[in-house]
């Protein structure tokens, strides 16, 4: 399986601040297969973005992604009181797709 | 709207099975995929397997290989997951989760979650 490797593992920041999340894959991910989910406690994870870079409906535009080969990356630009939660990246090679270690965002 | 709605909580002992429900509404059951990821607690999710809602064919990751079985209840649109020989690593929460598109492996549409805890 492909290893997905989170950092940071938790961020403390405070409203208004844009923050940026990594993913490494321990090999590289063909056509940019890499989503972010967000979940907050005692709740399913939500889909953010797939493909690197395509919002998800409804995702608020302050989120984005990038990266592609090994590497990919969340932004959150100006930070929100909803925004605080654990953020978790994925890789869709294939059927057996993995989930990065997570990141959890703190308020400051 | 899209819905999936999970069974209740359950408390099984090491060795016992636990079988999961997964009703869907909202979209043709027949059309997208259906994936079963579980979540230790304080842990990544992690894969469990997936099964092709037209014609009942699954596919299990490794690590479960002979304890899970997917099933599907084409009558009243719901899939199924039963885990056997339940170990205390087992005790997670277990997601059922549909594709975002056909063909596609993003999961756009998550069940409440059932937390299945396994204690002796």
């Amino acid at each position: 399986d492909i290893q997905m490797t989170q950092s940071p593992s938790t961020l403390s920041a405070s409203i208004g601040d844009s923050v940026t999340i990594t993913c490494r894959a321990s090999q590289s991910i063909s056509n940019n297969w890499v989503a972010w989910y967000q979940q907050k406690p005692g709740t399913a994870p939500k889909l953010l973005i797939y493909g690197a870079s395509t919002l998800e409906s409804g995702v608020p535009s302050r989120f984005s992604g990038s990266g592609s080969g090994t590497d990919f990356t969340l932004t959150i630009s100006s930070l929100q009181p909803d925004d605080f939660a654990t953020y978790y990246c994925q890789q869709y090679n294939s059927y057996l797709f993995t989930f990065g270690g997570g990141t959890k965002v703190e308020i400051k | 709207q899209v819905q999936l709605v999970q069974s209740g909580a359950e408390v099984k002992k090491p060795g016992a099975s636990v079988m999961v429900s997964c009703k869907t509404s909202g979209y043709n059951f027949f059309n997208y995929y259906l994936f079963w990821v579980r979540q230790a607690p304080g842990q990544r999710p992690e894969r469990v397997g997936w099964i092709n809602p037209k014609n009942g064919a699954t596919f299990a990751a490794q690590i479960f290989q002979g304890r899970v079985t997917m099933t599907r209840d084409t009558s009243i649109d719901t899939v199924y997951l039963e885990l056997s020989g339940l170990k205390f690593s087992d005790t997670a929460v277990y997601y059922c989760a549909r594709v975002r598109l056909p063909g596609t492996l993003t999961l756009s549409h998550w069940g409440q979650g059932t937390l299945v805890a396994v204690s002796s």
